[in-house]
């Protein structure tokens, strides 16, 4: 069946390193990307998203790529701090507004 | 208000018990969603309710049963839980429920009920 998936389960970086977390997708048809920080305890947060017209956008501290040709997304972490130690999870969103998540990258930052 | 918010936080229950979790956000949204999140897992959709009528059932056991009372509350209630279902279930919102043509509506999650079944 169509599945989003992610290649790494753990991720450790310096603290002031930048972050790259990878998303692969398998649905050609979609057309709509979110990534979510899920903290310990806490619910998913958006953190930013993408429609596949694009295949870059930028927020504060936070780029999402997707390359429709070999269907990979990524998001990228300027000058990773401790806060931003959690898991990361790309979401696809269907017609209709559901959101199928894909299985998520513990990102581990070291001080 | 931007916040949706969960009650408990923490319910223990045994398999014999009727529990009750509860949702409420104030941002006016009219789609709610209910969550199963297990451990080290992504988040799977079990509920979806559109201006408070259920929309989509992701196949989910008789023994959970949602009920939408009105348009800022969601609840999820439980009956004949088995250890299984032991999780953490979160509530979303979003303003309605988007689709390509017309939008795509943010969801903002609650904290989550984390819920064991002995």
């Amino acid at each position: 069946g169509e599945s989003v998936g992610l290649h790494l389960p753990t991720l450790s970086v310096q603290e002031g390193d930048n972050s790259i977390i990878n998303c692969a997708y398998s649905n050609s048809a979609s057309d709509y990307f979110i990534w979510y920080k899920q903290e310990s305890g806490k619910g998913p947060q958006f953190i930013i998203d993408i429609r596949s017209n694009m295949d870059k956008r930028q927020g504060q501290r936070v780029t999402v790529l997707l390359n429709k040709t070999v269907k990979h997304l990524s998001l990228q972490i300027a000058a990773t701090q401790p806060g931003d130690s959690a898991v990361y999870f790309c979401a696809e969103n269907n017609a209709g507004n559901m959101l199928t998540f894909g299985g998520g990258t513990r990102l581990m930052v070291k001080p | 208000d931007t916040e949706v918010t969960q009650t408990p936080k923490h319910l223990v229950m045994g398999m014999t018990n009727k529990k009750s979790l509860k949702c409420e956000q104030h941002m006016g949204h009219r789609a709610m969603y209910w969550y199963k999140q297990k451990a080290k897992k992504p988040p799977e959709l079990m509920f979806v309710y559109s201006y408070e009528k259920l929309s989509i059932n992701e196949s989910v056991p008789s023994r959970f049963s949602p009920e939408c009372p009105n348009s800022s509350l969601l609840n999820l209630h439980l009956h004949a839980l088995q250890p299984e279902d032991s999780a953490l279930y979160l509530c979303a919102s979003s303003q309605e429920l988007g689709s390509r043509i017309r939008s795509y509506n943010e969801q903002f999650f609650g904290p989550g009920t984390r819920l064991t079944v002995l």
